[in-house]
């Protein structure tokens, strides 16, 4: 099984900071590699797919990148809305990072 | 405009079962595999299988195989996951998902999530 591990786990930024979150995988997915983000009380959010594909309606604030076993998500200008936990995919075989919390200083 | 409403929050006791409803709205149902994924409290997402309305096919997770069952009803906008033998390290909340592409986990629309609490 494939594993994917999120760094860093919780993250503090300020309004308006540039943000990185890393996922890495135990093994090369190629570019088969999701980002979600979850708030509490409501349905999870698609952001980004194959690695690097911005879905539909989402802020291009918002950015992927990688390949291989290490991917990035970039939010470019951190807003008060991306308090969330966000989440890493593998999505050929199902597997979830185990999430970085982001929380505004 | 896609929505996937799931049923209320749900309290059980240890070996009890519980059957969580997911409503489908704004497209069509047939053509979508339905996938359930949980969150456990503290914990990641775990994918729990799918469901292909069209054809009634199944695919579980091996963890759940033998005590899930997903379905749809007749009017054929409603998925359905009914997990039996609840234990508490099954409370958590349960998510459906629309698969953008069939089998795959890559999930477009969520529900909003249901809370089983498993306690006795």
């Amino acid at each position: 099984d494939v594993q994917m591990t999120q760094s860093p786990s919780t993250l503090s930024a300020s309004v308006g900071d540039r943000v990185t979150i890393t996922c890495r995988a135990s093994q090369s997915i190629s570019a088969w590699l999701a980002w979600y983000q979850l708030k509490p009380g409501k349905a999870p959010k698609l952001l980004i797919y194959e690695a690097s594909r911005l879905n539909s309606g989402v802020p291009s604030r918002f950015s992927g990148s990688g390949s291989g076993s290490e991917f990035t998500l970039t939010i470019g200008s951190l807003q008060p809305d991306d308090v969330a936990t966000y989440y890493c995919q593998e999505y050929r075989t199902y597997f979830f990072g185990q999430g970085t919390k982001l929380e505004i200083k | 405009q896609v929505h996937l409403v799931q049923s209320g929050a749900e309290v059980r006791k240890p070996g009890a079962s519980v059957k969580l409803s997911c409503k489908a709205s704004g497209y069509t149902f047939t053509g979508w595999f339905i996938h359930w994924v949980r969150q456990v409290p503290g914990q990641g997402l775990e994918w729990m299988g799918w469901y292909n309305p069209k054809e009634g096919a199944t695919k579980y997770a091996q963890k759940f195989q033998d005590r899930v069952t997903m379905t749809s009803d007749a009017s054929g906008d409603t998925a359905y996951m009914d997990l039996r033998g609840l234990r508490s390290d099954d409370t958590a909340v349960y998510y459906c998902a629309r698969g953008k592409f069939g089998w795959s986990g890559l999930y477009d629309y969520w529900g909003q999530g249901t809370l089983v609490t498993v306690s006795s």
